[in-house]
């Protein structure tokens, strides 16, 4: 079974902080990684995806990928209310199966 | 910008009832997805199609369900004989399938809510 872990929150920061989600995977052989942010009844929505270690960013996100503790992290500098949102992890397997897994969702909650 | 586009938005129907929800993918994409996300709860694979045929399927996917591709653009998921536990928003999604990683990044529409009373 392929498992994709994050804290369901929710995680509260100050309007100006930086919010850190983090997420752990099983598959040691995953090669792709998204992440999305949900607002109540929408639909998901890309905002970074990472394919090798390091990090990576735009504008104010940055994604950070560590495969060999199957790890990756979304950092969001100078968090604003309108970041307040459910951020979805979601792993794309190694054997060919194009079907992301995603996890539960962490709601970050920014308070002016 | 290309995106994908769900009908209905929103639909309430009778337990036992068939229920069609389509799709349009993004126009040069070749692999298609239905996710689902009941109230509260994570989203949740049901169905992937490729090549006009179903490449995979979730233990979520029984016989109740079914996908098709009836022309070149629309994409639909039927519910056969709809439960009150099929209640939730489904969600189209898409993507290349080809090339580089960037390929391999899934766009989704923004979901149809099915309340079934």
């Amino acid at each position: 079974q392929k498992e994709v872990e994050q804290n369901s929150g929710p995680l509260s920061v100050p309007e100006g902080a930086i919010a850190s989600l983090n997420c752990t995977y099983s598959d040691r052989g995953s090669q792709s990684f998204f992440w999305y942010r949900q607002y109540s009844g929408k639909s998901p929505e890309l905002i970074m995806s990472i394919y090798s270690n390091g990090d990576k960013e735009d504008g104010r996100f940055t994604a950070q990928l560590n495969k060999a503790s199957q790890y990756v992290s979304l950092l969001i500098r100078d968090s604003q209310p309108s970041d307040s949102a459910t951020y979805l992890c979601a792993v794309l397997s190694s054997g060919g199966s194009y079907i992301p897994t995603f996890g539960r969702g962490t709601s970050l909650i920014v308070h002016p | 910008e290309p995106e994908v586009t769900q009908t209905p938005s929103h639909q309430v129907t009778q337990m036992g009832q068939e229920v069609i929800l389509r799709c349009v993918p993004i126009s040069n994409h070749l692999y298609f997805y239905w996710y689902r996300q009941i109230l509260g709860q994570k989203v949740e694979f049901l169905v992937s199609f490729y090549n006009n045929e179903i490449s995979e399927k979730s233990e979520i996917f029984d016989d109740q369900f079914s996908v098709e591709r009836p022309d070149g653009s629309n994409f639909t998921l039927k519910i056969r004989s709809t439960k009150l536990e099929d209640s939730a928003m489904y969600f189209c999604a898409s993507r290349v399938g080809q090339g580089e990683s960037r390929g391999n990044t899934i766009y989704f529409g923004e979901g149809s809510w099915l309340t079934v009373v």
